[in-house]
């Protein structure tokens, strides 16, 4: 159980253009989800915390209008890169929490490698 | 802010060898959890951890979480290449507020 999808998985976009980068929790429901990015090697950068039905929470220095989150049901979220530029090319990893469980663990999509020309 | 600091961040070993991997904070946690994620992928839910003093096992793998619930171990027996990738450890505090470590980027040579 706790399977979490997430399409595309890998997407190469000119500068300029959207990308819409999905999230799917496929057998349990998900009143929240997160989205991180991801350099090398490195550890996940919260971008914002998604809740069902309501507005993301953006982290610090993360623009809002830039990357678009929308949860729209209980187990799907997308995230719109809004006008990418190079510098947006990231892994971005999409997560939900399963809040039948006792501890609230976050479960990983397999994540999305975005790369803008 | 990072409120979890992990040691190593690095660490190249040879198979068989053992290790340890530190996740280390000044805050208290409800639970902490370890995952594992390999390149291309995302990081994958290897244990949670959520009374002081726990110990948990998961095969060659053992974890344990500090007595005041602000600190936590990963020990390695006889790694092996397919132990290589991040380690990342996360808390959740008693807000719900979740948190990942720095990550610990683990190499076992055959």
């Amino acid at each position: 159980g706790a399977v979490v999808s997430q399409h595309p998985s890998r997407v190469i976009c000119k500068s300029g253009t959207s990308v819409k980068i999905e999230c799917r929790s496929l057998d349990f429901q998900a009143t929240t989800m997160f989205w991180y990015r991801q350099f090398p090697k490195k550890s996940l950068m919260l971008m914002a915390t998604s809740n069902e039905g309501s507005k993301a929470t953006y982290e610090q220095g993360v623009e809002k209008d830039k990357f678009l989150i929308n949860h729209a049901s209980l187990t799907l979220s997308t995230l719109t890169v809004t006008s990418a530029h190079p510098e947006d090319s990231s892994f971005y990893i999409c997560s939900a929490r399963d809040g039948s469980t006792n501890y609230n663990e976050q479960f990983f999509g397999p994540g999305t490698r975005l790369t803008v020309l | 802010t990072q409120l979890l600091e992990q040691s190593p961040q690095f660490l190249s070993i040879q198979e068989g060898e053992n290790l340890t991997v530190y996740c280390n904070s000044s805050s208290v946690f409800s639970s902490l959890q370890w995952y594992r994620q390999e390149p291309g992928e995302g990081p994958v839910l290897l244990v949670t951890v959520v009374t002081g003093g726990e110990v948990k096992k998961l095969k060659r793998l053992t974890f344990q979480f500090g007595d005041a619930r602000k600190d936590s171990s990963l020990h390695i027996t006889a790694a092996q290449p397919g132990d290589t990738g991040l380690y990342l450890c996360a808390g959740e505090d008693t807000g719900n507020q979740f948190y990942f470590g720095t990550g610990t980027s683990l190499t076992v040579i055959p």
